[in-house]
């Protein structure tokens, strides 16, 4: 499976925008970029997926880049309930498995 | 829409023991899917079942675990003897099983602590 890198770690204040970086540089035409996200003992819970193009549902935009070697989720207005572990999972076309990493620990400051 | 059940929420072990734990999926969910969560590192898929037949158990430790799925529903997931290292949270999961851009629903998680 392809592997993304996140950063460990990020904190950001409450009812601003947060921007959670993923590399993926040996991505392939047919891997799907699928973000999770796992509140404080829940299980983890989807946020969005994309292939090329931008992506917005109700929980976040994801922002693919040209290359697709990197992508972005942006949570528009943090809140205190935002504050989990997020997945960047590469996601084989025609694969159902997820393969998760250890994701980025997402802080929200009141 | 009710979600994914699993029971016990918290089980407590001496090493050595046998341990059970039980998955009702989402109806109509084909895929049924068991992740080990270990403290401080992300869900790793043990085993994977589409309706009754495994697609998926490359990382199941089938010297101690085991796991079933009868009548393409709900799911037992077995560990016999278990040892300190499975102290972990175990995550079942399904979906519809639609592939790459199917999403995958998960339970609240059983956490095993193994003395």
């Amino acid at each position: 499976d392809a592997k993304t890198t996140q950063p460990n770690s990020m904190e950001s204040n409450e009812e601003e925008p947060v921007h959670l970086p993923c590399n993926h540089s040996t991505i392939s035409g047919t891997d799907y970029i699928h973000w999770y996200r796992q509140l404080p003992s829940q299980g983890p819970e989807y946020v969005i997926h994309g292939l090329t193009s931008n992506v917005n549902n109700r929980m976040a935009s994801l922002a693919i880049a040209e290359d697709r070697k990197s992508s972005t989720l942006i949570l528009h207005r943090a809140t205190l309930r935002d504050a989990a572990v997020y997945y960047c999972i590469l996601r084989l076309g025609g694969n159902e498995k997820l393969t998760f990493g250890t994701g980025t620990r997402l802080t929200i400051i009141p | 829409e009710a979600g994914v059940a699993q029971s016990p929420r918290y089980k407590i072990i001496e090493k050595r023991q046998s341990v059970a734990f039980w998955c009702n999926p989402i109806s109509g969910h084909a895929t049924l899917y068991w992740y080990q969560q270990i403290l401080g590192q992300g869900p790793k898929l043990l085993i994977q079942f589409q309706n009754n037949g495994v697609v998926d158990d490359s990382q199941l430790p089938k010297d101690r675990f085991s796991a079933e799925r009868l009548k393409g529903v709900d799911s037992t997931l077995k560990i016999q003897p278990a040892k300190l290292e499975d102290s972990a949270v175990y995550l079942c999961a399904s979906s519809f099983g639609g592939g790459a851009t199917d999403t995958q629903y998960f339970g609240p998680g059983t956490r095993l602590t193994v003395l």
